[in-house]
């Protein structure tokens, strides 16, 4: 089993819907988990950290439930923009070692 | 700030060649990190440091061997590539293991 999981996806969309990515994660112990996004053929960048409360920045909400290892990244009313994929990241019981998820790719449509 | 950077951008070795990556940083950053991006797989940790003169290995460290003499730089050489090193290597910097990692624009490596 790996140690993230990801949606399968790809996910395409019309613009201005709301879509949601799951991701689970296997180590009980991992301390901080993140959303990042991928352009095409480009370097991975922050999008969001996800915090044990819950945390939203403007169209982006993300949850995390430790008690069933996932987190979640909601994302409403989505622009063209948005494009790109996904990836789900949490980092070891060291905070050294962060593994990454495959990825879910996602197309808006006009 | 040039934030991170890798040299090359593109490299194809044969198979036997060996080969160093450079990536630098322009941010003081404390760790570094190696990793490879390959179809279906995600990115894989190579080996990481948490400071000058340190390193460890990471998820995939087979292979490959790191050096971080200067706080700035962190190299990833391969001694004898192969093809099942053909992959996207990305270099990243952060402040601490649990903060935001900063990536460079990868290198495009192919090994025939």
């Amino acid at each position: 089993r790996k140690e993230v999981e990801q949606d399968p996806g790809p996910f395409n969309v019309p613009e201005g819907a709301t879509v949601a990515f799951n991701c689970t994660y296997s180590n009980s112990a991992s301390q901080s988990f993140f959303w990042y996004r991928q352009d095409c053929r480009k370097e991975p960048k922050l999008l969001m950290s996800v915090y044990s409360s819950g945390n939203e920045d403007g169209r982006f909400t993300a949850q995390l439930n430790r008690a069933s290892q996932y987190i979640s990244l909601l994302i409403r009313d989505s622009k063209l923009s948005d494009s790109a994929t996904y990836l789900c990241v949490v980092t070891l019981y060291n905070n050294n070692d962060m593994r990454f998820g495959a990825g879910t790719r996602l197309t808006v449509k006009p | 700030n040039a934030g991170v950077t890798q040299t090359p951008k593109f490299r194809v070795l044969k198979t036997g060649q060996s080969m160093t990556l450079l990536c630098a940083q322009d941010m003081n950053h404390e760790y570094m990190y190696w990793y490879r991006q390959d179809p279906g797989m995600g990115l894989r940790l190579i080996h990481y440091s948490v400071g000058e003169g340190t390193t460890a290995k990471g998820e995939v460290p087979d292979g490959y061997n790191v050096s971080r003499l200067k706080k700035q730089n962190f190299l990833l050489g391969l001694e004898s590539a192969a093809p099942s090193q053909t992959s996207v290597y990305f270099c990243a910097s952060s402040t601490q293991g649990y903060n935001e990692q900063f990536f460079g624009p990868g290198t495009r490596l192919t090994v025939l």
